[in-house]
């Protein structure tokens, strides 16, 4: 029973189209997020929500929409998508009780490629 | 501004060795570090932390160290097993706000039989 799911795992799609990343979590997390390892393999935060509130938002192009329709789910909404979006997109999540240890629960990841 | 560094890709140690993983960070805020483990087509997954006000954590095989005067932290595996082989990230954040968790480029470690 995975903790932290991602859908889809594999995305290949022409430069301009729009497409979504879904993400779940079933931990029972009030907090999710979304970091963006690119071709340097640098793993950076891009959002986070707690309890559907945007409580990080990284300087990230607006054509990156996050959607968190309740707690334990997280999208990831790309318009008009670039050569430089390709990248492993991850999910993960959090507990927000208790001390901040910044240990967190990824997900598979999503390699996203624009062509 | 990266300010987590792990400045070596890449380690290949013998099976049964000491594997010596290095980070470096940058904010002297961060109070909080972590390392993660990652396999391929995999997420990565935390391995041990350690708190600013300790210099030592040891978890079984895994001990990392912490030195805040160069802002140093290093991660000790002994004996490496060849089930070790992985990308090794490093991790920092500062504890008193959201956690925003601040990654290195990471290390991948092969340990060989």
């Amino acid at each position: 029973d995975t903790a932290v799911s991602q859908t889809p795992k594999y995305l290949v799609t022409q430069m301009g189209n729009d497409k979504s990343i879904k993400c779940e979590q079933n931990l029972g997390h009030d907090t999710m997020y979304w970091y963006k390892q690119d071709s340097k393999k640098f793993l950076k935060i891009m959002f986070s929500y707690n309890n559907k509130e945007l409580i990080i938002n990284e300087t990230v192009p607006n054509r990156f929409s996050p959607k968190s329709p309740d707690k334990a789910h997280l999208n990831l909404h790309i318009n008009s998508l670039e050569l430089g979006d390709s990248a492993v997109y991850f999910c993960a999540s959090s507990r927000t009780s208790g001390p901040n240890t910044g240990e967190l629960f990824f997900g598979e990841g999503s390699r996203l490629t624009v062509l | 501004d990266q300010q987590v560094k792990q400045n070596s890709p890449s380690l290949s140690v013998q099976e049964g060795r000491i594997s010596i993983l290095n980070c470096d960070y940058t904010n002297s805020m961060f109070d909080y570090f972590l390392w993660y483990k990652k396999y391929p087509a995999e997420g990565p997954t935390f391995l041990i932390s350690i708190s600013s006000i300790k210099d030592k954590n040891e978890d079984g095989r895994f001990t990392v160290f912490l030195n805040k005067s160069a802002k140093h932290l290093s991660l000790h595996i002994v004996p490496s097993q060849p089930g070790d082989s992985a990308v090794y990230f490093c991790a920092a954040l500062l504890s008193g706000g959201y956690q925003k968790v601040t990654f290195g480029t990471g290390t991948k470690l092969q340990v060989i039989p």
